[in-house]
């Protein structure tokens, strides 16, 4: 199947420092990623759609200048948290979408390995 | 927007017997129910997904059935097994569409030995 490679695993990082997290599609093009952000024992949710060559679209309550999403590549999107806080930490997790596989058209996304974010 | 209910939030199942997750969503527009699986600290994995042109979908001892009138989806496995526990995450969205996934709150599958 597809892989999605997500570095760093795990970033622990003071108060006000800028992190950035990188999600790379290692054997197909993807267009469209998506940046997630999963609490303890919760649900995935959606922070933003990542578009190649586009600006990223942010979920409503989402600060973009705080999450800066940038979709470099057709296999390359990146999430920088700005002036990281306590508050910001979390477990963020990419997903990139695999829109065919050989000649038929899929609709699947496959998942990074997420990102550990520990703000001091 | 889409909006995903699950349940249980938590389901413990003997070795051997059947599991069942249920989801429903709201926005009949969805057209695509994919289910992954979370085991603790790793990435969710695809596991089965169904297209609403169809009610059933099998693969080995996972199944999922859609109801699209009643705009519910239902994932089923049998002859659980230890390595099933993990939490499980329904989800729906518009194929070709935004492609936004809307997931479920998940639901922790404990398989006792």
């Amino acid at each position: 199947g597809a892989v999605v490679s997500q570095h760093p695993s795990r970033v622990i990082c003071k108060s006000g420092t800028s992190v950035k997290i990188e999600c790379r599609s290692l054997d197909f093009q993807a267009t469209t990623m998506f940046w997630y952000r999963q609490f303890p024992k919760k649900s995935l949710m959606l922070m933003a759609t990542s578009n190649e060559g586009s600006k990223a679209t942010y979920e409503q309550g989402v600060e973009k200048d705080k999450f800066l999403i940038n979709h470099a590549s057709l296999t390359l999107s990146t999430l920088t948290v700005t002036s990281a806080h306590p508050e910001d930490s979390s477990f963020y997790i990419c997903s990139a979408l695999n829109g065919r596989e050989g000649f038929v058209a899929k609709n699947i996304q496959y998942f990074g390995a997420g990102t550990r974010l520990s703000v001091l | 927007g889409e909006n995903v209910e699950q349940h249980p939030s938590t389901l413990s199942v003997q070795e051997g017997d059947s599991a069942v997750i249920k989801c429903t969503y709201s926005d009949s527009a969805s057209n695509y129910f994919p289910w992954y699986k979370q085991e603790l600290g790793k990435r969710p994995q695809l596991i089965i997904d169904i297209r609403s042109n169809v009610g059933e979908k099998k693969d080995q001892r996972i199944a999922v059935t859609l109801n699209k009138t009643a705009k519910h989806f239902s994932l089923h496995i049998t002859e659980t097994q230890p390595e099933d526990s993990a939490v499980y995450f329904c989800a729906a969205t518009v194929l070709f569409g935004n492609e936004k996934l809307t997931f479920g709150t998940g639901t922790r599958l404990t398989i006792i030995p």
